[in-house]
């Protein structure tokens, strides 16, 4: 079954202390992005990566860090969370010309 | 840069009915796709229909239909019969084409409300 797995679902975590949320496709896609969802704002992209070693800034990366060390996982880092930084954030896939596929949401708290 | 706006941030439809969700978007690209994506209570995003812009044809996936004004940068969803289970916070989003790697633009959301 084609998957985005991403870890944790939930976290609640203090101010500064350093995190990643981990993401990983079994679609074999090159692209895959990480997507920050906050109410009345919809979502808005954090990073995007095209392919392993290729990553970009999106509409809101500051505060944010990724990697692509291998074609299946992109993991998100957060270097030093802030209470800003409290969101649902989502990772996504896609082919060259395929639709998004998602995956269940990471509820991240930062206190 | 690309926006997405949709203006209705909430919506209400007798179950049975039918409802029309309004998207508008703003681009200077002649290739793109657009997509509407529903989020019901579990949080999942789940694709409803996709639209090319080089395609005349509006998109249809059974009850779910969009009105592709290309001229007009309008994207509108039309769900006919409305469910109970179509309760959920719908998006409207655009992604140039061209084998670009940047993601989806989203517009706001609209939650739409099914009344038994």
């Amino acid at each position: 079954e084609a998957q985005v797995t991403q870890n944790p679902r939930y976290l609640i975590t203090v101010t500064g202390k350093k995190l990643t949320v981990t993401c990983s496709q079994n679609m074999n896609h090159e692209y895959m992005s990480w997507y920050r969802q906050d109410p009345g704002l919809g979502l808005r992209q954090i990073y995007y990566s095209m392919n392993v070693e290729v990553t970009d800034k999106g509409d809101v990366p500051e505060g944010y860090k990724v990697s692509r060390k291998e074609k299946r996982n992109f993991p998100l880092i957060l270097e030093s969370p802030s209470p800003n930084q409290t969101s649902l954030y989502f990772c996504a896939c896609r082919g060259s010309y395929t639709e998004a596929f998602f995956g269940q949401g990471t509820r991240l708290t930062v206190v | 840069a690309q926006t997405v706006t949709q203006s209705q941030p909430e919506m209400s439809v007798q179950e049975a009915e039918t409802v029309t969700l309004s998207c508008t978007y703003d681009t200077s690209e002649s290739d793109y796709y657009l997509f509407w994506y529903k989020q019901p209570p579990s949080r999942q995003m789940i694709l409803v229909i996709r639209q090319e812009a080089y395609k005349q044809q509006n998109a249809t996936e059974n009850r779910f239909s969009v009105n592709f004004q290309k001229a007009a940068k309008s994207f509108s969803l039309k769900i006919s019969d409305s469910q109970l289970g179509d309760a959920a916070m719908y998006f409207c989003a655009y992604r140039r084409g061209g084998g670009g790697a940047d993601g989806l633009t989203f517009g706001k959301g609209t939650h739409l409300i099914i009344q038994p």
